[in-house]
């Protein structure tokens, strides 16, 4: 079952602008990961930021985790058209590392 | 980078024929792997985890006489759907966990690039 989830669904801006998505779970987690799909294709690890962590930033990529709300969200800043994929929010509750993912959200830079 | 592969990357195949989909770790070992089903406009649903050397965990809802696991080696793990049927169409993912990442014995899953089976 999915444990979390995102909104909004899709998100449509323009090259330049920023986009912000969030996440919400349900159960205490390991850590938190964020993900990439393009279209039809495998996902690309974006960022890990662990439950006791509450900002974390890796290029044009900031992830910030409210452990209180049981919340994340991610900004991509300065966004490009090479940012247009689907992100999902990824949580880990046990040692073995098993993902549960969020509904994703579908993000389209229009140049 | 750590590199994951699937083959085939895509299968069309007839109802009731068995389809097998293999997921390689090429530069790292990985005792364990996960294989995950996506279906259109949806997010990926985790299926099983699979573990070098003994019997795959499957979540719940999943059949496990369905959905045949194999981990065979530290580098390989395949996913057998048998008498495939039309609801199986889907997107299949798996990932590998690098041994030898991360403060818990890797918390970085890779991931392969999918397998679209169709099943007519």
């Amino acid at each position: 079952s999915q444990q979390g989830e995102e909104d909004p669904q899709a998100l449509s801006i323009q090259e330049g602008e920023n986009a912000t998505m969030n996440c919400s779970y349900k159960t205490s987690i390991n850590n938190l990961q964020w993900y990439r799909q393009n279209s039809g294709r495998g996902l690309v690890h974006l960022i890990l930021i662990r439950s006791n962590e509450r900002e974390k930033h890796s290029g044009r990529l900031r992830v910030t985790l409210d452990t209180s709300k049981k919340s994340s969200s991610l900004l991509i800043t300065a966004s490009r058209a090479a940012d247009t994929a689907s992100y999902f929010c990824a949580t880990t509750t046990d040692s073995w590392g098993k993902l549960q993912f969020g509904a994703g959200t579908q993000v389209v830079v229009t140049p | 980078g750590a590199v994951v592969s699937q083959h085939p990357s895509w299968v069309i195949c007839k109802s009731g024929t068995s389809v097998k989909i293999e997921c390689r770790s090429l530069d790292f070992q990985a005792t364990t792997m996960f294989w995950y089903r996506q279906f259109p406009k949806q997010s990926l649903m985790l299926m099983a985890t699979s573990n070098e050397g003994s019997k795959a965990t499957y979540e719940q809802g999943v059949e496990k006489d369905k959905f045949l696991i194999n981990h065979a080696s530290l580098t390989l793990s395949t996913l057998t759907v048998t008498s495939a049927h039309p609801e199986d169409s889907s997107f299949y993912i798996c990932s590998a966990r690098d041994d030898e990442r991360g403060l818990a014995g890797g918390e970085t899953q890779y991931f392969g690039p999918g397998t679209r089976l169709l099943v007519l």
